[in-house]
């Protein structure tokens, strides 16, 4: 299974934009670039996919790079309801929906 | 908004004990799956259910860990006997079920935080 690479913790303030990275460099064709979101004392949540293309949503936006080796979730402006922590995931488009969990980033926002 | 349910939320019981969780999936959801997430780690996929059929459980315990999902509804997850080690949140998590290879996103329930003494 492809892995990927998050840093542990990121901090921003409130209303700012915060981008959140993430290295995929032995991502294959097949992997899709999904990303979940966990707040405190919750399950986690969807936040956005991607394959190849740039992909907005109402939650975030997903850059993806051309070689397809990174991502960066991009939250256009913060608020303290997104402190939580962010996880980069790989799924095999070939073994359905199954998803591997890494340890992700925690996100701290200050007012 | 349809939510994934899990009972109970919380659980303290003795090693060597039998422990059981109850889920039930957003209706309709075909795929089912249990994970346990230990303090400070990602969710690690247990089982995994199609319907009533366990698809995947390469990485559940199976000395002590058994699921089933019967009327392809809601599932029981059992532990016996518990050890020390299985403490962490368990969480259930429902998705819609493969549909001609478009993604269709897990919902998760609130979990069960489990602590063995």
């Amino acid at each position: 299974d492809a892995k990927t690479t998050q840093p542990n913790s990121m901090e921003s303030n409130e209303e700012e934009p915060v981008h959140l990275p993430c290295n995929h460099s032995t991502i294959s064709g097949t992997d899709y670039i999904h990303w979940y979101r966990q707040l405190p004392s919750q399950g986690p949540e969807y936040v956005i996919h991607g394959l190849t293309s740039n992909v907005n949503n109402r939650m975030a936006s997903l850059a993806i790079a051309e070689d397809r080796k990174s991502s960066t979730l991009i939250l256009h402006r913060a608020t303290l309801r997104d402190a939580a922590v962010y996880y980069c995931i790989l799924r095999d488009v070939r073994n359905t929906d199954k998803l591997i969990f890494g340890t992700g980033t925690r996100l701290q926002v200050f007012p | 908004e349809a939510e994934v349910a899990q009972s109970p939320r919380y659980k303290i019981t003795e090693k060597s004990q039998a422990v059981a969780f109850w889920c039930d999936p957003i209706s309709g959801h075909a795929t089912l799956y249990w994970y346990r997430q230990i303090l400070g780690q990602g969710p690690e996929l247990l089982v995994q259910f199609q319907d009533e059929s366990v698809v995947d459980d390469s990485q559940l315990p199976k000395d002590r860990f058994s699921a089933e999902r019967l009327k392809g509804v809601d599932s029981t997850l059992k532990i016996q006997p518990a050890e020390l080690g299985d403490s962490a949140m368990y969480l259930c998590a429902s998705s819609l079920g493969a549909s001609g290879g478009a993604y269709n996103e897990q919902f998760f329930g609130p979990g069960t935080r489990l602590t063995v003494l």
